[in-house]
């Protein structure tokens, strides 16, 4: 029973490019979670997701992020036009269903992404 | 000032000690976490707690759901507790977001 996966582990990307990170969750788990930690940061809240529902994305940026959780796959975070500043480890996390399933929480390795 | 307080921000040890890590909060939580963080590495979930107190192995986690206050304790250190520990409270509500403490840097020597 494999835990929360994310991949790629470090991506490299240039300035205006589109970075996707992957997070499928441990089986059985409906909510998926994406935290951002920036260099010398703590971990920072981005977006709430169930399955094909987008529930809190109030720590997203306004522009060029994005997130899904499909009916089927993986979640996606995707960052459009990336900048320096978006160099970070993007962390996701999972649940099981329920109200008290955000209590159960396994967090991925985490993608490390750098912006050239 | 942040919602998750915790002290000290930094923390070196001699192997065998005992070592404490406090974390304070100020908004109402369904649940309160405590994560273990490696350089360069993921996160690992230690306790997730929400009253009382709970152990495993050679670490303690309390909390004071009045005094919003939680400890998490290491006895008997060892170089490899070397990580950052990170207090995080779960508000509950509709969206279960966690909210993040800046973490506690624990340098263990032998």
């Amino acid at each position: 029973n494999a835990g929360v996966m994310q991949n790629p582990r470090h991506l490299v990307r240039r300035r205006g490019q589109e970075a996707r990170l992957r997070c499928s969750p441990v089986k059985g788990h409906s909510h998926v979670y994406w935290y951002r930690q920036l260099p010398e940061e703590g971990l920072k809240f981005m977006v709430y997701l169930q399955k094909e529902n987008i529930i809190d994305e109030s720590g997203m940026p306004k522009e060029r992020f994005s997130a899904e959780f499909p009916k089927e796959g993986p979640s996606i975070l995707r960052i459009q036009q990336v900048v320096r500043g978006d160099s970070a480890a993007y962390f996701c996390a999972s649940s099981p269903p329920g109200n008290r399933g955000a209590n159960v929480l396994t967090f991925g390795a985490g993608s490390r992404l750098t912006v050239l | 000032k942040n919602e998750v307080e915790q002290s000290p921000q930094n923390l070196t040890a001699q192997e065998g000690e005992f070592i404490t890590i406090n974390c304070s909060y100020s908004v109402g939580i369904s649940a309160l976490h405590w994560l273990q963080q490696h350089p360069g590495g993921g996160i690992v979930s230690l306790f997730m707690l929400s009253s009382g107190k709970k152990k495993h192995g050679r670490l303690i986690a309390t909390i004071n759901i009045q005094e919003k206050h939680s400890s998490l304790h290491i006895t008997a250190s060892h170089p490899r507790d070397s990580a950052v520990y990170i207090c995080a409270v779960l508000n509950g509500g509709a969206t279960n977001k966690l909210i993040f403490g800046t973490g506690t840097l624990l340098a263990v020597q032998p």
